[in-house]
Formats: structure tokens, sequence, C-alpha cells
């Protein structure tokens, strides 16, 4: 079975500077999805980004971006620019080609200080 | 373009009481999640439906959890009767078919068992 693991409980930074969070995830498989959701106080998940694991490409989305290793089963998150909206817990998640179920990780708090 | 809804948000009931929670996906969304989400840990799948039927229920405690969707659209989640470790917040989500589609969210309902 497939896991996803953060190993930041708690992060925090000062607004306007860079923040990298952590994934690592667990698959036998070569196909499948990786995204980045956030889940503010009001508790509706929201995607940040995603990743095609069979794209080298890193993805981008204006302030967001992610380094992906595939041979390291690595999936960071980089938020370039903080700002006090992105405060927020954030959820790595795997998805692989066939199943289509969304794999969690336990999440990231992360704390932005103005 | 509407999103997921959900209803109650919040809900307080006993042990041994039993609940139902409610989940409308968007539209032409075929398929359906419920997802469990005990307070500090990542959102875990109970069920999941393409259309009118189950794709995974592995997860779900079957003894006491149900669930269905009618005619491909509304779903209901119900729990009966319910123990103290069922408090948590469940997420209903729905997408399109395919592995990188976007989950849509809701806000989610929080339950609290006394």
């Amino acid at each position: 079975a497939q896991t996803v693991t953060q190993s930041q409980p708690e992060m925090s930074v000062q607004e306007a500077e860079t923040v990298t969070l952590s994934c690592t995830y667990d698959t036998s498989e070569s196909d499948y999805y990786l995204f980045w959701y956030k889940q503010p106080p009001s508790r509706q998940m929201i995607l940040v980004i995603r990743q095609e694991a069979y794209k080298q490409q890193n993805a981008t989305e204006n302030r967001f971006s992610v380094n992906f290793q595939k041979a390291a089963k690595s999936f960071s998150l980089k938020i370039s620019d903080s700002q006090l909206g992105d405060a927020a817990m954030y959820f790595c998640a795997y998805r692989s080609r066939g199943a289509q179920k969304l794999v969690f990780g336990q999440g990231t708090r992360l704390t932005i200080n103005p | 373009e509407a999103g997921v809804a959900q209803s109650p948000r919040y809900k307080i009931i006993e042990k041994r009481q039993s609940v139902a929670f409610w989940c409308n996906p968007i539209s032409g969304h075929a398929t359906l999640y419920w997802y469990q989400q005990i307070l500090g840990q990542g959102p875990k799948l109970l069920i999941q439906f393409q259309n009118n039927g189950v794709v995974d229920d592995s997860q779900l405690p079957k003894d006491r959890f149900s669930a269905e969707r009618l005619k491909g659209v509304d779903s209901t989640l119900k729990i009966q009767p319910a123990k103290l470790e069922d408090s948590a917040v469940y997420l209903c989500a729905s997408s399109l078919p395919g592995a990188g589609t976007e989950a849509f969210f809701g806000q989610g309902t929080r339950l609290t068992v006394v």
C-alpha cells in the first residue's frame, strides 16, 4: 500500500520569506500523481499544485513550486514571498493512475510571522 | 460554479446514537469520496463511489458505517451506533474521472461524540 510521510508537523516563516515543506512517499508504481493541498481553518481543502510522475519538469503555480525527485520518492513544496494568507495546514497527497483515491500525509501546519 | 455542499457543518451526539451526513457533489462529477479526518491527522478515505457503484470501501468500518449514493448524485454517510473515537471531521469530495483530475472538497462536518 502507498504511504505518504510529512516529517514536519509545524513550520514557521517570516512574511515575504521562502519556506519549503517536505514530503516523502512510498510506492512500487511508476505512474502516479502527487498533490499539495492547503486546508485553512474553514476546513475546505484547496488544491495548491499537482505533479505528474512521468513529467521530469517540476510544476510551478505562481509563488508555489515543487521539487520532485522520483528516484528518492521526494516531493517538497516551496512557497516564495510568503503571505499571511498562506497560513494553513498543508497536506501532501498521492494518487496512482489506476486507483484514483488520494492518500494523504499527516500534514504540516504553516505559520506566517508578520 | 457551485462547489461541493455538505450538511450539517457541526453535529454533537451521544455515544451509541446514530448520525447521518449529506453531500451534494459538483454537477457532472462521477467520482465521490468520503474521508474521515481525525484532529491532527491527514484525511483517511472511507469510501469511494464511481457513479452509483462502490470502488473502494476497504477502510470503512462496515459494522457501524454505511454509505449510499442515490442515482449517482447525492450521497449520505451514516454512523450507527457512534463511538467516542468517531469524533472527527467528515469530508466529502468529488472529481471527474481520471487520476490527474482535481478533487474538490466540501467544508466538512465536524462530529463530536460525547
